[in-house]
């Protein structure tokens, strides 16, 4: 499979639920990133890993908790989320220094 | 503060007309500006991007034009056509940055 895929593509969970979204990359990139898509608002950058290393955390609430095992794959942990924590999660990747970000399809996120 | 600005929020175009869709930013450290692509139910794909020393890129129907006294650029589609019926964001970051900031998109609706 190539570029960049997530899963699962659809969740719905409660407010008590834990749950998590993957992301494997498969274009041999260094750098990962999660990403929120709410309607009408701009792409907001949540995580971003370099080498496996955590270099950007946009003031996210820690019930969003990221995890790089290694430069393939990402994962983002989620627990006690609100309702507005409703949106599509979009992860991306890079390679170290290059600006050219390539997205995967997104996993639609909906808490009840 | 929304770093990128960007006009209209939706577009509708007759096939074979022009769409334009407009961004501005701020901060003159940004020098590099890419336009994404997204379909229903798709990640956002890399269209086209322009870094400052160019006023114009063009690649196939599609056009950047980049004004860096007036901070602000837009991309131009030739010949419009229904299967570019998507949302198109602009966005904006530092060569080599992590950060990248977005636009709130547009709906470009292309009618036969």
């Amino acid at each position: 499979e190539t570029g960049v895929t997530q899963t699962p593509r659809h969740l719905v969970m409660g407010m008590t639920n834990k749950k998590s979204l993957k992301c494997e990359q498969h274009l041999g990139h260094n750098a990962m990133y999660w990403y929120k898509q709410s309607a009408k608002k701009p792409l907001e950058l949540m995580f971003v890993y370099s080498l496996e290393e955590r270099v950007e955390n946009n003031s996210v609430p820690s019930r969003f908790s990221p995890e790089c095992p290694n430069s393939s794959h990402l994962f983002l942990h989620l627990h006690t989320l609100q309702p507005e924590d409703s949106a599509l999660y979009l992860c991306a990747s890079s390679r170290t220094g290059s600006d050219e970000q390539y997205f995967g399809p997104g996993t639609r996120l909906t808490v009840t | 503060q929304q770093q990128v600005k960007q006009s209209p929020q939706s577009l509708i175009v007759q096939k074979g007309g022009i769409s334009i869709i407009n961004c501005a930013y701020e901060n003159t450290a940004f020098d590099y500006f890419p336009w994404y692509q997204q379909f229903p139910g798709k990640g956002p794909a890399l269209l086209i991007a322009i870094r400052p020393d160019v006023s114009e890129k063009k690649e196939g129907r599609f056009t950047i034009s980049f004004n860096k006294s007036a901070k602000q650029f837009s991309l131009h589609i030739m010949d419009s056509q229904p299967g570019d019926s998507a949302t198109y964001f602009c966005a904006a970051s530092s060569w080599g940055g992590n950060q990248f900031y977005f636009g709130t998109g547009t709906s470009l609706t292309v009618i036969p």
